[in-house]
């Protein structure tokens, strides 16, 4: 069972267009992670965000953290080819007692195709 | 290479048929994670190891399913008496810390082993 739901799960663009991804859970996290999987490849990290309402910037892709703790976004400037992939969110979770060990519960993921 | 490394990379099997999977953490590496990644969907949780120990294996679907990382380093996933619903990459991951560490520790995935079950 997905505890986070994606959207869109696909997206088809043109290159230069923007985008944004949407990461939405009834549950809180105490960390949020994005992920960049190819076909063939494991995922692999572009940023984790860890307090609410927090917004990290990596070159055209911006991060959001909700304010609650439940829910993020990932916005895409000027989109390009070489963006292409399978962008997957995924939250941790601090267990009882305050201890974690980094659990991941990842969302179904959006497959982003970018058109030259 | 310093990443993690899974083999193999691809598995076809017949059914009913047992199979094991490698997985080859970064060096030094404390915990150690397996998901299960079907076509078009995100990974989900099998099992963690921390070092040798087997913390939580909740997310192994039935009893035909095992993990072991006897030596804290190398581990084997195995299922036995495969199914077609195993169909599936299996994706290895390691990470620094281990319990009482940060939820936000990265961690590093494999490039998974493509299992299909015929």
């Amino acid at each position: 069972t997905q505890l986070l739901e994606q959207s869109p799960q696909f997206l088809s663009i043109q290159e230069g267009e923007n985008l944004t991804v949407y990461c939405n859970s009834s549950s809180v996290f105490s960390s949020l992670q994005w992920y960049r999987q190819e076909p063939g490849e494991g995922p692999v990290l572009l940023v984790t965000v860890v307090t609410g309402g927090e917004v990290k910037k990596l070159k055209r892709l911006t991060f959001q953290f909700g304010d609650a703790r439940k829910d993020s976004s990932l916005h895409i400037t000027a989109a390009q080819p070489g963006d292409t992939g399978l962008y997957l969110c995924a939250g941790g979770r601090t267990l009882t007692g305050g201890t974690s060990y980094g659990k991941l519960t990842f969302g179904q993921g959006t497959i982003l195709t970018v058109h030259p | 290479g310093a990443g993690v490394s899974q083999s193999p990379r691809y598995k076809v099997a017949k059914r009913g048929q047992d199979v094991a999977l490698r997985c080859d953490p970064i060096s030094g590496h404390v915990s150690l994670f397996w998901y299960q990644q079907a076509l078009g969907q995100g990974p989900e949780f099998l099992t963690y190891f921390q070092n040798e120990a087997q913390l939580d294996k909740s997310g192994l679907p039935s009893d035909r399913f095992f993990a072991e990382r006897p030596e804290g380093s190398v581990s084997t996933l195995k299922i036995q008496r495969t199914q077609q619903e195993d169909s599936a990459v299996y994706l290895c991951a390691s990470s620094l810390g281990g319990i009482g560490g940060r939820s936000n520790q990265p961690q590093h995935f494999g490039d998974g082993t493509r299992l299909s079950i015929l």
